[in-house]
């Protein structure tokens, strides 16, 4: 079964707007974690919330967790050009201490 | 900033060769990775690798892959028979005992 699925697929805003993007998953989790991925370059962590907590900030970053639905949502305020990139979610399941799950990813464009 | 480093960032080969993917680890992390992405695609899990030994593979990691910690610093990635469909960008990750994957900036296998 596929880990953290995000929706949409791709996003297209115009700068200054905000974005929200979701990431469905199956399995019993210990966090959630969200990572920046700029065109052909590595990923990038941006923030982390772990299976007990229901929401946190991070500069321009909110993110939400529902364990009951098995759902988490980024959002990114006051968009910039230069945020466009792939965003995924990754999460670490909760019979493993060793791996993270990535999701298929939401391209991001950010039109200035 | 500490980094996680991959070399070469491209490489060419014909089906049937050896790879050998490079990576040097941030130097006090404690758990390592590879991961793979396929041009468009997720970001999937090979193998995670703690204490010296495989901690968890997936099932894309099979008897073609291997890897090794040779020395204090290096971690590799090795395909003995590469296959066409075994093209595709290669990341390692590390980590210290946080849950936050630093990855590097990838190599791009190109099986021919």
């Amino acid at each position: 079964s596929q880990q953290g699925e995000e929706d949409p697929q791709a996003l297209s805003i115009q700068e200054g707007e905000n974005a929200t993007m979701n990431c469905s998953y199956k399995t019993s989790i210990n966090n959630l974690q969200w990572y920046r991925q700029n065109s052909g370059r590595g990923l990038v962590h941006l923030i982390l919330i772990r299976s007990n907590e229901r929401e946190k900030h991070s500069g321009r970053l909110r993110v939400t967790l529902d364990t009951s639905k098995k759902s988490s949502s980024l959002l990114i305020t006051a968009s910039r050009a230069a945020d466009t990139a792939s965003y995924f979610c990754a999460t670490g399941p909760m019979d493993s201490s060793y791996k993270l799950i990535f999701g298929s990813g939401t391209r991001l464009l950010v039109r200035p | 900033e500490p980094e996680v480093t991959q070399t070469p960032s491209h490489q060419v080969t014909q089906m049937g060769q050896e790879v050998i993917l490079r990576c040097v680890p941030i130097s006090n992390h404690l758990y390592f990775y590879w991961y793979r992405q396929i041009l468009g695609q997720k970001v999937e899990f090979l193998v995670s690798f703690y204490n010296n030994e495989i901690s968890e593979k997936s099932e894309i990691f099979d008897d073609q892959f291997s890897v090794e910690r040779p020395d204090g610093s290096n971690f590799t990635l090795k395909i003995r028979s590469t296959k066409l469909e075994d093209s595709a960008m290669y990341f390692c990750a590390s980590r210290d005992r946080g849950e936050k994957l630093f990855f590097g900036s990838g190599t791009q296998l190109s099986v021919l």
